[in-house]
Formats: C-alpha cells, structure tokens, sequence
C-alpha cells in the first residue's frame, strides 16, 4: 500500500499569511495526488486535483505542486472560513489512500 | 446540480449487517465511477471500496475484503454497500463519493454521509 505522511498535523495562522501543507507519498505517485478541505460535519470538499489543478470554483488562493513524491498544498492571504482540516489522496494505485491530515486554525 | 445522498445508516450490533444507499441525481450517473469513503469518530479519511461506471471493476481495501460488497443499479441512479458481520471499528461517517475514472480519480462530489454506529 502507498503510505501518505502529511505534515505539520496542525498549524496556526493569521488572516493575510501564508501557510504550506506537506504531503508526502512512500513511492513515487507521478501526479495522482490530490488535495481535499473539509470543516466540522460536513463532508469533504475537492481544492485541488491532480497536483495543481485548481478546482471549479475555488478561490486562487489555494495553489498545489509537487509530482513524484513530494506535493504541496500553499493557502495565500489566508481568511477566516479557511479554518479546516486538510486531507491529500493518492489515486496512483488502490487502496487508494489518504494522510492523516492537517488541522489548520485561523487566529 | 450534482446531488449525492447517503441513506441506511444506523446502530447495529456487533456482528449485524446494514446496507447502505447512495442516491445520485445532477449528472449521469451511468458514466461514473462510484467511491465509499469512512471516517471513525474524530479519525481521519479512509477509502472503502470502488467500483466501475459499468459495476464490471470493483476494489476494496485490504481489511474490508470479504465483509463489505459494493454494487450498484445504474438504472435507478444507486450505489450500495453491504456491511456484514460488522465490528466496532466498523463505526463511523460513510460517505459516496464520484470520479470520473481512468487518469482523473479524484473525488470531485460527495455526499453528506450516513452514520454507522456498531455497538452493544
């Protein structure tokens, strides 16, 4: 199985900074990685797709990159709804798998 | 606009079974590939099974294979999941999830989930 180590598990920040999200693949996943937003009883909710497409619909500032292993999520002017946890997903392969997540506060 | 709505959750005793619907509406349902997500209690995501705009292809995870059957009824827009011989931590928010297959297998819709709770 294809292990996705996410980092940091938490983050704290101000409206306006930047922050970066780590995600990390046990073997190389090309650019099957995608980035998910989801905030308390709601179901996630699609940022990013394939490492740096932009989903419908979300704002620009949230960015992705990365390929292979290493992918990054990079939430710019930070705002107060962006308060949430973040999940990357592999689809290189099944099981298709998620990281543990990255709670982020906005102070 | 693209509705996914979960249904059939509930309590259940350890060693019970459920069936769990996913009623879908907003897009041809028929063209797409159909995911079950899980989340325990305060835990994270953790993919379920998939299956095939066809049914023809079907995946589970390793530790659910044999428990769980997914299926679904392209005529009446559905996707299902049987849990059988269902465990404690079994429990937890089920959610139905698309994608469209093939190099784009992300999960771009999901449903607001139905709840599982196993439990003496």
């Amino acid at each position: 199985d294809i292990q996705m180590t996410q980092f940091p598990s938490s983050l704290s920040a101000s409206v306006g900074d930047r922050v970066t999200i780590t995600c990390r693949a046990s073997q190389s996943i090309s650019n099957y990685l995608h980035w998910y937003q989801q905030k308390p009883g709601k179901a996630p909710n699609l940022l990013i797709y394939s490492a740096f497409n932009l989903q419908s619909g979300v704002p620009s500032r949230f960015s992705g990159s990365g390929s292979g292993t290493d992918f990054t999520l990079t939430i710019r002017n930070l705002q107060p709804e962006d308060s949430a946890i973040y999940y990357c997903h592999q689809s290189y392969g099944t099981p298709y798998t998620f990281g543990q997540g990255s709670k982020l506060v906005i102070k | 606009e693209v509705h996914l709505v979960e249904s059939g959750g509930g309590l259940v005793k350890p060693g019970g079974s459920l069936r769990l619907s996913c009623a879908a509406s907003g897009f041809a349902f028929s063209t797409y590939n159909m995911n079950w997500v899980r989340q325990s209690p305060g835990k994270g995501l953790e993919w379920v099974s998939s299956i095939s705009d066809s049914g023809e292809s079907i995946f589970y995870a390793d530790s659910l294979t044999g428990r769980f059957t997914i299926s679904r009824d392209n005529a009446k827009n559905s996707l299902f999941l049987q849990l059988n011989s269902l465990r404690d931590e079994d429990t937890g928010v089920y959610y139905c999830a698309r994608d469209l297959g093939l190099h784009s297998r992300w999960f771009d819709s999901w449903g607001q989930g139905t709840l599982v709770t196993v439990s003496s």
